[in-house]
């Protein structure tokens, strides 16, 4: 059964560096998502993207935040200055349509900004 | 706040009882989803129920959508120690965004 995939699973950085997480969508999916969830909060949302562009972005996804799909296959989240709060889990998600169906979430990567 | 509120935050129950737990929205909703989480890991998807549906079942999974109270519940029967985790209710709004609860954390007893 065809899964998104998440790298690197932990990513241990520290403050003020930049930080690429990588997500490779299931392979005909149209939209994407990056969400996080601080430990033990509830999942927030980030950022949807559709058609090489952003769809909807919350006021977490500031500045410092960008999203891009390179080359069809990988889906990427760059935090430009990491901060100690933006320690957290870090989850792509996929679904093919949007509106009406469960969307496909990785297995997350853990990113420790030190 | 908009977000989802699951009620219990957290549940501990005897291996084969069944569980029950809770979510309330504020907003309009296309669909509800419910979500697993084991500690530590990535959201399953567990169940769908749209709009215009009052009641689903998968397996050993049933939920129900009142839209009028706008609530939710998912009921997991005959529970397992398998099924420890966090369960998150996730209303799609009408911009087709998931709003998240901060989760029931179910524990089972063996």
């Amino acid at each position: 059964e065809p899964e998104v995939t998440q790298t690197p699973s932990h990513q241990v950085t520290q403050m003020g560096q930049e930080v690429i997480l990588r997500c490779v969508p299931i392979s005909n999916h149209l939209y994407f998502y990056w969400y996080r969830q601080i430990l033990g909060q509830k999942v927030e949302f980030l950022v949807s993207f559709y058609n090489n562009e952003i769809s909807e972005k919350s006021e977490i996804f500031d500045d410092q935040f960008s999203v891009e799909r390179p080359d069809g296959s990988n889906f990427t989240l760059k935090i430009r200055s990491t901060k100690l709060e933006d320690s957290a889990m870090y989850f792509c998600a996929s679904n093919p349509l949007a509106g009406v169906y469960e969307q496909y979430f990785g297995p997350g990567t853990r990113l420790t900004v030190t | 706040s908009q977000q989802g509120e699951e009620d219990p935050q957290a549940l501990s129950i005897q291996e084969g009882e069944n569980a029950t737990m809770n979510c309330s929205y504020k907003t309009s909703i296309n669909n509800l989803q419910w979500y697993r989480q084991n500690s530590g890991r990535g959201l399953v998807h567990l169940i769908l129920i749209r709009s215009n549906e009052r009641e689903k079942h998968s397996g050993r999974l049933r939920v129900t959508l009142d839209t009028s109270k706008k609530s939710s519940s998912l009921l997991i029967t005959a529970s397992r120690a398998a099924d420890t985790a966090s369960y998150f209710c996730a209303p799609m709004d009408s911009n087709y965004q998931l709003i998240w609860g901060a989760g029931t954390k179910l524990i089972i007893k063996p």
